[in-house]
């Protein structure tokens, strides 16, 4: 079993639409949480940085952390054809590392 | 203010060669790290370096080392490439030992043939 399961998609979705990603993990040790975008054959790029259970919500973007039920999410409103690429769901286990273990990421398309 | 940089973008190498990637960190960040990804799937941790000492090592043969120097820049070495090599290679930068988040440069595309 992965440490961290994401489902792969893809997932279309029309403009305009609430996009909801998610990851499921089995390690408790996490503590820290993070949502990057992938453009294809690009560099990750940092979208969203929590710790610990809560919402944190950036502009059009929510990421949820639920660590009760070892599950994050990430919400996408008002989807934008530009938001389409792969988000990745990377995770850390305390603060005296830096290893981010990563789901597979899951490819989004946003259709006009 | 300049990102992370890797360098090369792009390089192809034989079976059995060796191979450098180097990576410049964000300014004023001394924790640098390495990641392999391989297409359609999430990076996988390599290694990381904080002040020049080697504090994470992934599960990755001995062929693959690294170093980190005092500015901070970063070279990633791998010997006897082998085809299961080719992947996108990826370097992250953050201030300090898992305080602040982890910034991704553009990466290294390895194809071994």
């Amino acid at each position: 079993q992965k440490e961290v399961e994401q489902d792969p998609g893809p997932l279309s979705v029309p403009e305009g639409a609430i996009v909801s990603l998610n990851c499921t993990y089995s390690n408790s040790a996490f503590q820290y949480f993070m949502w990057y975008r992938q453009y294809s054959r690009k560099g990750p790029e940092l979208l969203m940085y929590t710790y610990s259970s809560g919402n944190k919500e950036d502009g059009r973007f929510t990421a949820q952390v639920d660590k009760s039920s070892k599950y994050i999410s990430l919400f996408i409103r008002d989807s934008q054809p530009s938001d389409s690429a792969t988000y990745l769901c990377a995770m850390r286990r305390s603060y005296n590392t830096d290893k981010l273990i990563f789901g597979t990421g899951t490819r989004l398309q946003v259709f006009p | 203010d300049a990102g992370v940089t890797q360098s090369p973008t792009h390089l192809i190498k034989t079976r059995g060669q060796h191979v450098t990637l180097r990576c410049s960190p964000i300014s004023g960040h001394k924790s640098v790290s390495w990641y392999q990804q391989v297409l359609g799937q999430g990076p996988q941790f390599i290694f990381q370096y904080y002040e020049k000492e080697e504090r994470g090592r992934g599960n990755f043969p001995d062929r693959f080392s690294a170093r980190q120097f005092p500015n901070y820049s970063s070279e990633l070495n791998v010997n006897a490439l082998l085809l299961g090599d080719s992947a996108l290679y990826l370097c992250a930068s953050s201030l300090g030992q898992g305080i602040t988040e982890a910034f991704f440069g553009q990466g290294t595309r390895l194809t071994v043939v």
